[in-house]
């Protein structure tokens, strides 16, 4: 079965510094999504991503986070400064048009120190 | 007021019982209701999708959406420890934009053998 992939797994940061997070969607799918959940808390909404360019944004995604496409196969989520809050695991998701079940990766667990 | 209330639960059923999980939401405009499993540490694994009212069946797995009480079940009939995991509930608009999920907080789940 199609599978949404993310690397990595794990990643330690410290604050201040920039991480990149990285998903190969699905391959026939053409809608991008990038959510995050805080240890104890809601699967948030950061971003969705269709036709190249973002499509709707949450107030999570402020100018410290940019997401890009850059080879027709990869999704990447990029955070400029980190912050300790912004330790979470970070969900992509992906899906075909005119269905609106997502597919999720197994995320990725960002700890910032 | 919270958009998606669910509630956290613990359950815990024995293996072979009806399992009964509930959200109740907010804003009458969601159309798409959707079901996912997460285990731990895991990515959440849609189970099912429905839109707007009634119902739909999937072996062991009922999804019951009433929108005029605001108010969705998902039914596990025959319960497996292997359905233990955790369960949340998600919600879409529909529009032009990135149909984000609104998420609840997830109910856990524990079959015993």
């Amino acid at each position: 079965e199609p599978e949404v992939t993310q690397t990595p797994s794990h990643q330690v940061t410290q604050m201040g510094q920039e991480v990149i997070l990285r998903c190969v969607p699905i391959s026939n799918h053409l809608y991008f999504y990038w959510y995050r959940q805080i240890l104890g808390q809601k699967v948030e909404f950061l971003v969705s991503f269709y036709n190249n360019e973002i499509s709707e944004k949450s107030e999570i995604f402020d100018d410290q986070f940019s997401v890009e496409r850059p080879d027709g196969s990869n999704f990447t989520l990029k955070i400029r400064s980190t912050k300790l809050e912004d330790s979470a695991m970070y969900f992509c998701a992906s899906r075909i048009q005119g269905q609106y079940g997502y597919t999720f990766g197994s995320g990725t667990r960002l700890t910032v120190v | 007021q919270k958009e998606v209330e669910q509630d956290p639960g613990p359950l815990s059923v024995p293996e072979g019982a009806i399992v009964s999980l509930n959200c109740t939401y907010s804003n009458s405009a969601f159309q798409y209701f959707m079901w996912y499993r997460q285990y731990s540490r895991k990515g959440p694994e849609l189970l099912m999708y429905t839109y707007s009212s009634g119902n739909k069946e999937d072996g062991r797995f009922t999804a019951q959406v009433d929108k005029s009480s605001k108010y969705i079940s998902l039914f596990i009939r025959d319960s497996q420890p292997s359905d233990s995991a955790t369960y949340l509930c998600a919600m879409s608009l529909v529009n032009q934009a990135g149909t984000a999920l609104i998420f609840g907080k997830g109910t856990t789940l524990s079959v015993s053998s």
